[in-house]
Order: C-alpha cells, then structure tokens, then sequence
C-alpha cells in the first residue's frame, strides 16, 4: 500500500523568508508525486509534479520541490515567501502501475506573516 | 475554458434522505474521481471511474453511490446509509492510459451539511 506522510499541521514563515513544506513516502516501484494548493472553500490546484529526470522541479507560483529518493522525500521549497502563499498544502503519490489513483496527505498549512 | 464544475456549493441533507451531488468536466478526461475532506484527515477517495459505464469503490464508499453513464458526468448521492456526512465533497478528473503522470484537475467542491 502506498503512503504519504506531512509530518507539520502548520508551519510559520515570515515574508520575504525560505519555506519548506515537508513530505515522505512509501510506495512500491517508482513514485509519481504532486504537490497541490487549497484555498479556503475552493478546489485544489496543481503546483508541481517528479514523474522522472532532475531531481529539483521546478513549478507554479515560484515554488520547487527537491525529490531524494534515498531518503523517500519530496520538499516543497520556494526561496521568497508571499502573504499570499497562505493556503493548505497536500503532497500525493501514485505508483507508476495500475490504476491512476492518488494518495494524499493529511495537509499542512502554511501561515506567512507580514 | 475548460475545466470541472461541482454543484450545488452548499448542500444541506434532512435525516433519512438522500442527496446527489453533481460533477461535470468539459475536459474531455475519462478518468473522474470523488474525494471526501474532512478537517486534519486530507482527502479519501470515495469512488472512482476509468471510462464510462464503469467505476470502482475507493477506501470508503460505504454509503455512497454513482454512476457514469456519459464521460462528462460523475454524480455522486450520499445515501441514508452514510451515518455522517458532513463534510466536503471534491470531484477531480484525469487523463488516464499512458496520462498516468498528469496532474488531476479538481472542482470547487460541494459543502454538505445535516440539517
């Protein structure tokens, strides 16, 4: 059975700072891994996916996300923080057999200060 | 533009009764999905179809029910059977076959409620 784990509910970060978002995974074979945004009351939006290839992906918004297979993670990381970076976070994986179904994360929030 | 329509917004349910939450994608996917969010708990797949007239229950369908009777059309009713509801509903579509790597595309959700 294949697993995500975001191990912070909410991480704090004022403007203008470094944010990572943390996830890791289990899954047999190789990972497909997404990271998606949720605004309140609103459906989520893909920011980036690892399918293969470079190990730093690079996607919407500013935000990059570093894949080390070693350690079975996949960060999400953008250098700069915005106020309007404020949202829920969910990291997802699918494996690369099968039927195309995505487990999430539980969320993590991420709150940036003025 | 392209994309997933979730209605209604706000739904509220009286006990015993059923509701139907309706899911229309203009994307011309055939894959379609259902997800349950409840606060700290992520999203759970409901159910799930790969191509029409065809679906398969997810980790916690008991309770719900669909159909797929047109690609564009993914319905979900929230049964009397489904003790709590209360919770938002996303639907989602994708690619699927050799898609397999592309990102799903997500409504704007369903809030439903028990009166």
């Amino acid at each position: 059975a294949q697993s995500v784990a975001q191990p912070e509910d909410q991480v704090n970060v004022a403007e203008g700072n470094p944010l990572t978002v943390k996830c890791t995974y289990s899954v047999s074979g190789n990972p497909y891994l997404f990271w998606y945004v949720q605004y309140p009351n609103r459906g989520l939006q893909f920011l980036l996916k690892y399918i293969t290839g470079d190990n730093l992906v690079k996607g919407s918004y500013g935000f990059e996300a570093e894949f080390n297979k070693s350690q079975t993670s996949f960060h999400l990381k953008k250098p700069s923080a915005l106020v309007s970076d404020s949202a829920l976070y969910f990291c997802a994986v699918r494996d690369n057999s099968g039927y195309s179904t995505l487990t999430f994360g539980k969320g993590t929030m991420l709150l940036v200060s003025p | 533009d392209g994309g997933i329509t979730q209605s209604p917004k706000y739904l509220f349910r009286k006990e015993g009764q059923n509701v139907t939450l309706s899911c229309e994608q203009n994307l011309n996917h055939d894959a379609m999905y259902w997800y349950r969010q409840d606060p700290g708990q992520g999203l759970r797949l409901i159910y799930y179809s790969q191509i029409v007239n065809d679906f398969q229950k997810g980790d916690i369908a008991e309770g719900y029910s669909v159909s797929r009777e047109k690609k564009e059309s993914f319905p979900l009713t929230v049964t009397s059977a489904q003790k709590n509801p209360t919770a938002f509903y996303l639907c989602a579509s994708s690619i699927t076959g050799t898609g397999r790597n592309q990102p799903q595309h997500f409504g704007d959700g369903t809030r439903l409620s028990i009166l």
